[in-house]
């Protein structure tokens, strides 16, 4: 069955560095989503993306965050500086042009 | 926003015996997802609703959608420990590919 893949599991990171997540969502699928999960919280939306661009963003999703579809497989999510409170499991996501979301199994970001 | 409201908020049962979960929505269901996650873990994928009525069964677990109420639950026969987990329930409450809302989960723990 098709999967989508995130890259790394677990990354640990400084205070005030970048991070790249990556994804590799199902080929087939049109719309790619990431979401964040604090431990033992709600998995919340960050942002949605559909024909290079972004469609829906959270309020969380600020200024920090960038995400980038830099090939016809990949969709990344940067942070530009990171600080503790992004200390959470991050999930990308990714759907056809139906009812359906397949999730990556996650990146644990650790930040210190 | 939509809302989803999961009940109950923890359960501790029995191996062996029944168990009905909940996740009520403040606003109309046009899909509603059913996961599992193991605490810290990625999402796995158990079932997905679509409209009134429906109801679907992948080995002893049952879920329904009652769209009247806004409400779905999820029926476990027989419960055995590879049950225990958290339960999630997302709902995309503008349609396909729209985002993904969660309620907070509901931790079932099974005793031997």
């Amino acid at each position: 069955e098709p999967e989508v893949t995130q890259t790394p599991s677990h990354q640990v990171t400084q205070m005030g560095q970048e991070v790249i997540l990556r994804c590799v969502p199902i080929s087939n699928h049109l719309y790619f989503y990431w979401y964040r999960q604090i431990l033992g919280q709600k998995v919340e939306f960050l942002v949605s993306f559909y024909n290079n661009e972004i469609s829906e963003k959270s309020e969380i999703f600020d200024d920090q965050f960038s995400v980038e579809r830099p090939d016809g497989s990949n969709f990344t999510l940067k942070i530009r500086s990171t600080k503790l409170e992004d200390s959470a499991m991050y999930f990308c996501a990714s759907s056809a042009d139906t009812y359906g979301y397949t999730f990556g199994s996650g990146t644990r970001l650790t930040v210190v | 926003s939509q809302e989803l409201e999961q009940s109950p908020q923890s359960l501790i049962v029995q191996e062996g015996k029944n168990l009905t979960i909940n996740c009520t929505s403040s606003k109309t269901l046009y899909g509603l997802y059913w996961y599992k996650q193991k605490y810290g873990e990625g999402l796995i994928f158990l079932m997905m609703l679509q409209k009134g009525g429906e109801e679907k069964s992948h080995e002893k677990i049952t879920a329904k959608l009652d769209e009247k109420k806004q409400q779905s639950s999820l029926h476990i026969t027989a419960s055995q420990p590879s049950h225990a987990g958290i339960y999630l329930c997302g709902a995309d409450g503008t349609g396909a590919n729209s985002k993904l809302t969660f309620g907070k989960g509901i931790t079932l723990s099974v005793r031997p």
